[in-house]
């Protein structure tokens, strides 16, 4: 079965700290993707990457930058946390090329205090 | 980039009824449509998906219909389950895009 792991369910950090969220997939997927959700809003893509060592801005990177050092490794890093922050974040990979079908971890509920 | 949208955000069905979940999207140029469900506490889930060359595809107790005469997609669910209780995502994709999701509809089946 496919599989992406996000590492912590539930966070909470206070206001200015460097926040990293970790993203592991299993399914040597080419493509990963950061996303936030919001009530209301939907998903927001944050970053992606297409390759190793690859980043690409999504429609809100303000505030965030990423790291993809290894192929099944893609961390979403929050450089000072700020109140606005506070949100669920999804983690999502794909096959690649042709193939948009995103496979999503559980979700990362973040609270910036 | 354009959105998706959904007519209803919530949904009450009698269990054992169809439900149908509708969804708008204003991208003529998408020719890749996905469902998704999330229950609460967890991830997206992929249902089904079809692509722009159909019309209709069906899964296990789920069809999904695509009228690009007026860009609509709905989602139909046979003999609801409480287990179908979810938000369940359409989303769109035109080639060399990224998917563009909707912001959900909330499905409640009633026992």
């Amino acid at each position: 079965d496919v599989k992406v792991t996000q590492s912590s369910r539930y966070l909470v950090k206070r206001t200015g700290e460097k926040v990293f969220l970790e993203c592991v997939q299993d399914m040597d997927h080419e493509n990963m993707f950061w996303y936030r959700q919001d009530p209301g809003l939907g998903l927001r893509l944050i970053y992606f990457s297409y390759d190793v060592k690859m980043k690409e801005k999504g429609d809100i990177p303000e505030g965030y930058s990423v790291s993809r050092e290894k192929k099944e490794r893609f961390s979403l890093i929050l450089e000072s946390a700020s109140t606005n922050q506070t949100s669920m974040y999804l983690c999502a990979s794909s096959l690649g090329g042709r193939n948009e079908k995103l496979f999503f971890g559980s979700g990362t509920q973040l609270s910036v205090l | 980039g354009e959105s998706v949208g959904l007519h209803l955000p919530t949904l009450s069905v009698q269990e054992g009824d169809n439900s149908i979940i509708n969804c708008a999207y204003s991208n003529s140029a998408s020719d890749y449509f996905i469902w998704y469900k999330q229950e609460s506490g967890k991830g997206p889930q992929f249902i089904i998906d079809i692509r722009s060359n159909m019309d209709k595809r069906q899964g296990q107790r789920v069809t999904v219909l695509l009228n690009k005469t007026v860009k609509h997609l709905s989602l139909q669910i046979a003999a609801t389950q409480p287990g179908d209780s979810a938000v369940y995502f359409c989303a769109e994709n035109e080639y060399g895009n990224k998917l563009v999701f909707g912001a959900g509809t909330i499905l409640r089946v009633k026992s």
